[in-house]
């Protein structure tokens, strides 16, 4: 059981380029998100997948794109890099997406924006 | 505007001795409130979760308190080991923020020898 797992796990970028960042949980979760952690900063949500199927805007959704490829795979798209967008970004997933739910996170991807 | 507060600077103690790390939070009508564990490079891990009509919430040496008149939320570690330096999160639901969890910052722990 390897949890959740992201790729990649570092990655830089030039203003404009743009990536893919992949997640995928092994769990048979419902649910799945993306953060974006900055220092001094709380975790905040960019979007989430409340199911198979659904995506939903989160607290910063400008700039990034989503898809729910399956059940356990949600991916992060930035379609156009912008220096702001340096931070950490990490996938998580829960069971059902009620509100008692615990969150399992992975890894994280490290981005820099150049 | 809404927002949840952990101390930012780091806290230093004595190994053997209690942490104890403060979540406070305005605006909110929390039901319930998680918290959890960051090492260096890696993802939050959950420790505790506790709901709005409990007061207490026990795990091993961890200890979760719940004042909801207060608004704040203390976390306590007993008898403290080099192991529990980390970074430690705390996390509100409000049941307003439909999926959303609205995160602290964190509070560094360092337990020193």
């Amino acid at each position: 059981n390897a949890g959740v797992t992201q790729t990649p796990k570092f990655q830089v970028l030039k203003t404009g380029q743009s990536m893919t960042l992949q997640c995928a949980q092994d769990m048979n979760h419902n649910s799945m998100y993306w953060y974006r952690q900055d220092p001094g900063m709380g975790l905040r949500l960019i979007y989430y997948s409340a199911s198979e199927g659904t995506t939903d805007k989160g607290e910063v959704p400008n700039g990034y794109n989503v898809s729910r490829l399956n059940k356990r795979e949600f991916s992060l798209r930035l379609e156009s890099a912008a220096p702001s967008q340096t931070s950490v970004y990490f996938c998580a997933s829960t069971p059902s997406g009620i509100h008692t739910d615990t969150q399992y996170f992975g890894p994280g991807t490290r981005l820099t924006v150049l | 505007s809404q927002k949840i507060e952990q101390n930012s600077e780091a806290l230093n103690i004595q190994e053997g001795k209690t942490a104890t790390l403060t979540c406070n939070y305005t605006n909110y009508s929390p039901a319930y409130l998680q918290w959890y564990r960051q090492d260096p490079g890696r993802g939050p891990v959950f420790l505790l979760l506790i709901r709005e009509n409990e007061k207490e919430k026990r795990k091993e040496r961890l200890k979760v308190t719940f004042d909801t008149t207060l608004k704040q939320s203390l976390f306590h570690i007993t008898a403290s080991q080099p192991a529990d330096s980390a970074t430690y999160l705390c996390a509100l639901d409000t049941m307003d923020s439909n999926y959303q969890l609205i995160w602290g910052a964190g509070t560094k722990l360092i337990i020193k020898p």
